[in-house]
């Protein structure tokens, strides 16, 4: 069965502090992918980032960073230098090639000013 | 528009009242899924549309649930006999093809049952 953990519930930081949101996967699947969606207080879900099970590539864009460890199940994302602007609920979630995205439950992150 | 849109953007009924929700994906987009958020959840699937294939229905909660998908393009969410427990916020996400993976959302309709 396929299950996406996310165990912060909730994170609260200062402006430019860094972040890092965790997400634990479990699969049985060989092929598969994962996804960081952002859903901002207006309720759209916005695709940050695809990744899929064949490469274990960190990636950067701006101050996105994701760090994917199939070793360990995981793959987390930073926020370097937090802004206000970040705050929102983050979700990963897993594709299994199928049909269907297996979401976590989210953190929410609050950027203080 | 070029995203995925969804109407109404809230939706309040009474309980036991039908409702319908609507999602129209991005122009060519083959796929169109529904999911639900209920208040602190992760999103639940509830439906999938490939093309003209039969849908996957595997995750309605009950027969109350069902969509139509005409012409491979919008899509409508009924929900018969409306309860408290289905007040959530409804959301539609399209793909553009059964090899592409990213799903797009759009921005939800929230219900709610009184």
């Amino acid at each position: 069965a396929q299950k996406v953990t996310q165990a912060q519930t909730e994170i609260s930081v200062v402006e430019k502090e860094d972040v890092t949101l965790d997400c634990v996967y479990e699969t049985r699947d060989t092929t598969y992918y994962l996804f960081w969606y952002k859903q901002p207080p207006s309720g759209e879900l916005v695709f940050l980032i695809r990744r899929n099970s064949f490469d274990e590539q960190n990636e950067i864009s701006g101050r996105y960073s994701w760090n994917f460890q199939k070793s360990t199940s995981s793959f987390n994302f930073t926020i370097t230098a937090s802004q206000v602007v970040d705050s929102a609920v983050y979700f990963c979630a897993l594709s299994d090639g199928a049909n269907n995205l297996f979401f976590g439950t989210g953190t929410r992150l609050t950027v203080i000013p | 528009g070029a995203g995925v849109s969804q109407s109404p953007s809230n939706k309040v009924t009474e309980k036991g009242k039908d409702v319908e929700l609507r999602c129209d994906p991005i122009s060519g987009h083959t796929a169109l899924y529904w999911y639900r958020q209920s208040l602190g959840q992760g999103l639940e699937f509830l439906i999938y549309f490939q093309g003209n294939s039969a849908p996957d229905k595997s995750g309605l909660p009950s027969d109350r649930f069902s969509a139509e998908r005409t012409g491979g393009s919008v899509s409508t969410l009924t929900i018969q006999r409306t309860q408290q427990e289905d007040s959530a916020v409804y959301l539609c996400a399209s793909r553009i093809s059964r090899t592409e993976e990213t799903q797009y959302f759009g921005p939800g309709t929230r219900l709610l049952v009184l």
